[in-house]
């Protein structure tokens, strides 16, 4: 069946770093988004992004952020200067084309700045 | 602003008993999709509801979406420790951005 991948599962950095979380949407998706959800709290929406540009972006989602899509698989999500506050699973979504089609969801990548 | 407000937060129960949580909003959607999160792991679709009052069930879990497609209901039967999660209820707002609830944490005792 296929399935969102994100990838690294877990990455620790220092503040002040760049970071650079990949996500393989499911391949005939053309909807993707980006998630963030802190410890034990709700998850955030961050940035959607169809036909190869943002269509919205969150206040979360400063100059800090980008996004890319690389090649025609890999979606990118990039925080230039890492803060603390930035720790968190971070969740990429894919979602095909239509009226009411579902996300699915990847396993998320564990970012922890220290 | 179109939230997803769900009830209750937390929700502690003894093994094979019943339950019922709920996902609320002043807004219409135009679908509402239930997921189930394991700590640590990311949101596993259970199911979508797009019809005003479409029941949908899967094994012990029914899901219900209001007739005026504001809110929406799960409701467990006989619960199971497996069960245990955090379930959330999420849909698409009018550009297309999928909002999530805040979820119900549900732990079923043995």
């Amino acid at each position: 069946e296929p399935e969102v991948t994100q990838t690294p599962s877990h990455q620790v950095t220092q503040m002040g770093q760049e970071v650079i979380l990949r996500c393989v949407p499911i391949s005939n998706h053309l909807y993707f988004y980006w998630y963030r959800q802190i410890l034990g709290q709700k998850v955030e929406f961050l940035v959607s992004f169809y036909n190869n540009e943002i269509s919205e972006k969150s206040e979360i989602f400063d100059d800090q952020f980008s996004v890319e899509r690389p090649d025609g698989s890999n979606f990118t999500l990039k925080i230039r200067s890492t803060k603390l506050e930035d720790s968190a699973m971070y969740f990429c979504a894919s979602r095909r084309d239509g009226e009411n089609t579902e996300a699915f969801f990847g396993q998320g990548t564990r970012l922890t700045v220290v | 602003t179109q939230l997803l407000e769900q009830s209750p937060q937390f929700l502690s129960i003894q093994e094979g008993e019943n339950l019922t949580v709920y996902c609320n909003s002043s807004s219409v959607f135009s679908s509402l999709q239930w997921y189930r999160q394991e700590p640590g792991e990311g949101p596993v679709l259970l199911v979508t509801v797009v019809t005003g009052g479409e029941v949908k069930k899967l094994k012990r879990l029914t899901f219900q979406f209001g007739d005026a497609r504001k809110d929406s209901s799960l409701h467990i039967t006989a619960a199971q420790p497996g069960d245990t999660g955090l379930y959330l209820c999420a849909g698409p707002n009018r550009d297309d951005k999928i909002i999530f609830g805040k979820g119900t944490r549900l732990h079923i005792l043995p």
